[in-house]
C-alpha cells in the first residue's frame, strides 16, 4: 500500500514571500502520477498541479512549482508570489497508473495561511 | 458548464438509520468517484464508478455502496450509521477512469452529522 506523509500541518507566510510546502510518499511501483491539491474554506477540492513519475521535468502551473526526486521519494510544492488567495488546506495525493485502482491516496494535508 | 454537485450540502442523522448521498458530475464525464474525508482519518477513497460499473473499492465495510445511473449520475448509501460516520463526503468526476490522465473535479461535498 502506498503512503503519502505532510510533515508540516500547519506554515504561516507573508503575502508576496515564497513558501515551500513538503511531501514524501512511500511505493513500491515504479509508474504513479503525484498531486497537489488545494482546500479553500468553501471545501471544494481543487487540483493544483500533477506531475507524472516518468516525467524527470518538473511540472510547473504560473506560480506554483512542484520538486520532483523520485529517487528520495519526494514532490515539494513551491508558491512564489504568495497571495491572500492561497490561503487554504493543501494535499499532496499519489495514484497509481494501473487504473487507479485505490483512487487517490492523500497525506493528512498542510494548512497554508498567508499573512497581509 | 456546471461543476460537480453535490446534494445535500449537510444532513444530520441519527445512529442506525440509513442515508443516499447524490453526485451530479461534469457534463460528458464517466467516471465518479467518492471520498470520505474525518479529521482522524482524513480524505479516504471509498470508491469508483464507469459506466454504471463499480470499478474500484477502498477499505469500507458493506455497509457502504453506491450506484452510477445511466446519465453518471451517482448515488452513495450508508445503511445501519454509526458515530464515526460523521464525516465530508466528496464526490469527484473524470472524463476517463482513475483520474490521473484526465484530472478529477470535486464538488463541494456532503457534511454528514451522526448523532
Amino acid at each position: 500500500a502506498q503512503t503519502v506523509t505532510q510533515s508540516q500541518p500547519e506554515m504561516s507566510v507573508q503575502e508576496a514571500e515564497t513558501v515551500t510546502l513538503s511531501c514524501t510518499y512511500d511505493t513500491s511501483e515504479s509508474n504513479y502520477y503525484l498531486f497537489w491539491y488545494k482546500q479553500p474554506p468553501s471545501r471544494q477540492m481543487i487540483l493544483v498541479i500533477r506531475q507524472e513519475a516518468y516525467k524527470q521535468q518538473n511540472a510547473t502551473e504560473n506560480r506554483f512549482s512542484v520538486n520532483f526526486q523520485k529517487a528520495a521519494k519526494s514532490f515539494s510544492l513551491k508558491i512564489s508570489d504568495s497571495q491572500l488567495g492561497d490561503t487554504a488546506m493543501y494535499f499532496c495525493a499519489f495514484m497509481t497508473s494501473g487504473g487507479g485502482a485505490d483512487g487517490l491516496t492523500f497525506g493528512k494535508g498542510t494548512h497554508l495561511i498567508i499573512q497581509p | 458548464k456546471a461543476g460537480v454537485t453535490q446534494t445535500p450540502r449537510y444532513l444530520i442523522k441519527t445512529r442506525g438509520q440509513q442515508v443516499t448521498l447524490s453526485c451530479s458530475p461534469i457534463s460528458g464525464h464517466r467516471s465518479v468517484s467518492w471520498y470520505q474525508q474525518t479529521p482522524g482519518q482524513g480524505l479516504q477513497f471509498l470508491f469508483e464508478y464507469f459506466s454504471e460499473t463499480q470499478r474500484n473499492k477502498g477499505n469500507f465495510p458493506g455497509r457502504f455502496s453506491g450506484r452510477q445511473f445511466s446519465n453518471s449520475r451517482s448515488e452513495m448509501n450508508v445503511s445501519t450509521l454509526e458515530l464515526g460516520d460523521s464525516a465530508l463526503y466528496l464526490c469527484a468526476s473524470s472524463l476517463d477512469r482513475g483520474g490521473y490522465n484526465s484530472p478529477l473535479h470535486f464538488g463541494n461535498g456532503t457534511r454528514l452529522t451522526v448523532t
